[in-house]
């Protein structure tokens, strides 16, 4: 079936580095992407709609020049944590369609980044 | 905006059977979802059910929904310790935007 991966899974960095997230769907097209963030012991935030080609959307609170994404690709988002925190660390997940507005939506398994 | 509520605690003896349950309030949600997440792991998706459905089993997993009270439920059949997990309840608008519930943490008792 339709399988969406994450790269890391796991991330340690120091506070001021920038760590990139990749979010590939690997059998099948995705024009949008979904990017979420979990604190511990909590539920999934969205952070922000990716879109191929064009800026993502980002939702209420969330400073878009934190969080980069680039949807370069059908296939690929990215998500690039800038001069992280340690309150940056996080665990985020991504999400993609299979298909337009009704296909089944996939999760990636997650990339949990923590900041020292 | 879109909300989803969970029950955030359930507990029960090993072999018997959990609900687990959640409201929503988009009534344009297309899909409805069940997640299980161990601790420190990712989301595992257990099942999902297409709005026009009332139930869909899937071996000891039977998902029941009622579009007209927006309430959705997780029944897991002969549960075991490995159930012990947390289950997320989520809604799915059409382009795939999706509201999570906070979880409910099953705890299961030899």
């Amino acid at each position: 079936g339709a399988v969406v991966s994450q790269h890391p899974s796991w991330v340690i960095c120091k506070s001021g580095t920038s760590v990139k997230i990749e979010c590939r769907s690997l059998d099948f097209q995705a024009t949008t992407m979904f990017w979420y963030r979990q604190f511990p012991k909590q539920s999934l935030m969205l952070m922000a709609t990716s879109n191929e080609g064009s800026k993502a959307t980002y939702e209420q609170g969330v400073e878009k020049d934190k969080f980069l994404i680039n949807h370069a690709s059908l296939t690929l988002s990215t998500l690039t944590v800038t001069s992280a925190h340690p309150e940056d660390s996080s665990f985020y997940i991504c999400s993609a369609r299979s298909s337009g507005n009704t296909g089944e939506l996939f999760f990636g398994e997650g990339s949990r980044l923590t900041v020292l | 905006g879109e909300d989803v509520e969970q029950s955030l605690f359930l507990s029960v003896r090993e072999g018997d059977s959990s609900v687990i349950n959640c409201t929503y309030t988009d009534s344009s949600s297309t899909y409805l979802y069940w997640y299980k997440q161990e601790p420190g792991a990712g989301l595992q998706l257990l099942t999902y059910i297409f709005s026009n459905m009332d139930m869909k089993q899937d071996q000891r997993l039977t998902v029941l929904l009622n579009k007209k009270d927006k309430h959705l439920s997780l029944r897991i059949a002969d549960t075991q310790t490995g159930d012990s997990a947390i289950y997320f309840c989520a809604e799915a608008e059409g382009a795939g935007k999706s509201t999570f519930g906070d979880g409910t943490t099953l705890t299961v008792k030899p």
